[in-house]
């Protein structure tokens, strides 16, 4: 099952803070965090383990409530750099590192 | 450097032809995966690959076959069966099959149908 991802799109001025969410309808084990420029390949921004802590990266963070089910991605003082799109991978407890995408977040970031 | 390479970056394919897209990595991986996406969607897991001469089915294989005669390379191929291919095509790699392993993504081939 996909996870679904929240919100679509986002817009903002540089300088402002954005959280990206990411929802699944199973227990999961891990999310797994990319961002993707127009035309380019996925870039890895961070992992979250059940059981583990919030992880940071720069001035982008995330968080995993695995009761929930779900996580968020805080992305604080934008930065133009940080336009693109924003996928999260979930992976269930028995899926064997096979991760399931969500449609993704758009994020542009204005001057 | 190690990293992941597609080739070509671009490919047009005429009606019934197959087409080979091309993934190699000098990472040392054992696991490779293969993923279309489609315009404003996600990624979508085409098959992949745990181990040398071993392959599996992903979410969306019909049409596509895969190979891996070698830990370095996974070639896909896309066939006359997949009827509405044009997409671009993501290859990527973990060290290991298992879970909590990063998967790091090559530059992808953008597939056309002429």
């Amino acid at each position: 099952q996909q996870p679904v991802q929240s919100p679509q799109a986002v817009i903002l001025r540089e300088g402002e803070d954005a959280v990206i969410n990411c929802s699944s309808s199973k227990a999961l084990y891990s999310v797994h965090w990319y961002r993707q420029k127009h035309g380019e390949a996925p870039v890895f921004l961070m992992i979250l383990l059940k059981g583990g802590e919030q992880k940071g990266h720069e001035k982008i963070s995330a968080s995993f409530n695995e009761k929930k089910q779900q996580s968020s991605l805080y992305l604080t003082a934008s930065q133009l750099s940080y336009s693109g799109t924003y996928f999260c991978g979930t992976e269930g407890d028995n899926a064997g590192n096979m991760l399931t995408f969500g449609g993704g977040t758009r994020l542009m970031v204005k001057p | 450097d190690g990293g992941i390479t597609q080739s070509p970056k671009y490919l047009f394919r005429k009606e019934g032809q197959n087409v080979t897209l091309s993934c190699e990595q000098n990472l040392n991986h054992d696991a490779m995966y293969w993923y279309r996406q489609d315009p404003g969607q996600g990624l979508r897991l085409i098959y992949y690959s745990q181990i040398v001469n071993d392959f599996q089915k992903g979410d969306i294989a019909e049409g596509y076959s895969v190979s891996r005669e070698k830990k370095e390379s996974f070639p896909l191929t896309v066939t006359s069966a997949q009827k509405n291919p044009t997409a671009f095509y993501l290859c990527a790699s973990s060290r290991q099959g298992g879970i909590q392993e990063t998967q790091y993504f090559g530059p992808g081939t953008r597939l056309l149908v002429l």
